[in-house]
């Protein structure tokens, strides 16, 4: 099945910095999702981009499909941005989602 | 829009016993839900994909005797977890891909989660 890796594991910022996090995906994908899942496990969609550069307020992302990766930016970054941040693809031939292990980020005051 | 629900949110109960977990699209359609298991500081692996009206598809290694998945209407998935064991304690999380006018799309919304203690 498709390997989707997610970069860095884990990132530590102060308030105000910007920072990207990165997927790489294995093969050519149908549907690529950015999550944020918060402190109770809620999933919230971030984006929906499985090709194309998206922009929503403080955020933003890029897939470069061709290339099999995905960008996703935090700009001006706020304590409330913690928590985990997954990406997740499904190949071309279906609509199965496969996740990455996740980017912990963690924004200090 | 684009709202799913879990029900419940957390439950507790003692081994041996049987726990339903429904899951619903609040405000639109969904002929295809699925199923997700997370352990604690974990990803999120896909169990099942649950289509309405017909039987559910389980990815490899998981029981479908032991997750029955139940997809009666466009609205409603049920995964219910049979005789569980401490093992089967677990945040299990749905989610719903997006139906209008007859089309699917590809993204998906999930619920809030049910956190599963078996004792």
């Amino acid at each position: 099945g498709i390997q989707v890796e997610q970069s860095p594991p884990d990132l530590i910022l102060q308030e105000g910095a910007n920072s990207t996090l990165r997927c790489n995906f294995s093969d050519s994908v149908n549907n690529l999702q950015w999550f944020h899942q918060n402190p109770w496990g809620q999933l919230i969609n971030l984006f929906y981009i499985p090709s194309g550069t998206k922009q929503n307020g403080r955020l933003s992302a890029t897939t470069v499909a061709t290339e099999r990766y995905s960008l996703l930016y935090i700009s001006s970054s706020q304590t409330t941005d913690s928590g985990v941040y997954f990406c997740a693809v499904a190949e071309t031939s279906g609509s199965r989602l496969t996740f990455g292990e996740g980017t912990q980020l963690t924004v200090n005051p | 829009g684009a709202v799913v629900s879990q029900h419940p949110s957390r439950v507790i109960c003692k081994s041996g016993t049987s726990v339903k977990i429904e899951c619903r699209s609040l405000d639109f359609q969904a002929t295809t839900m699925f199923w997700y298991r997370q352990f604690p500081k974990k990803s999120l692996m896909l169990m099942a994909t649950s289509n309405e009206g017909s039987k559910a598809t389980y990815e490899q290694g998981v029981e479908k005797d032991k997750f029955l998945i139940n997809h009666a209407s466009l609205t409603l998935s049920t995964l219910t977890v049979t005789s569980a064991h401490p093992e089967d304690s677990s945040f299990y999380i749905c989610s719903a891909r997006l139906q209008t006018s007859g089309r699917a799309y590809n993204e998906q919304f999930f619920g809030p989660g049910t956190r599963l203690t078996v004792l």
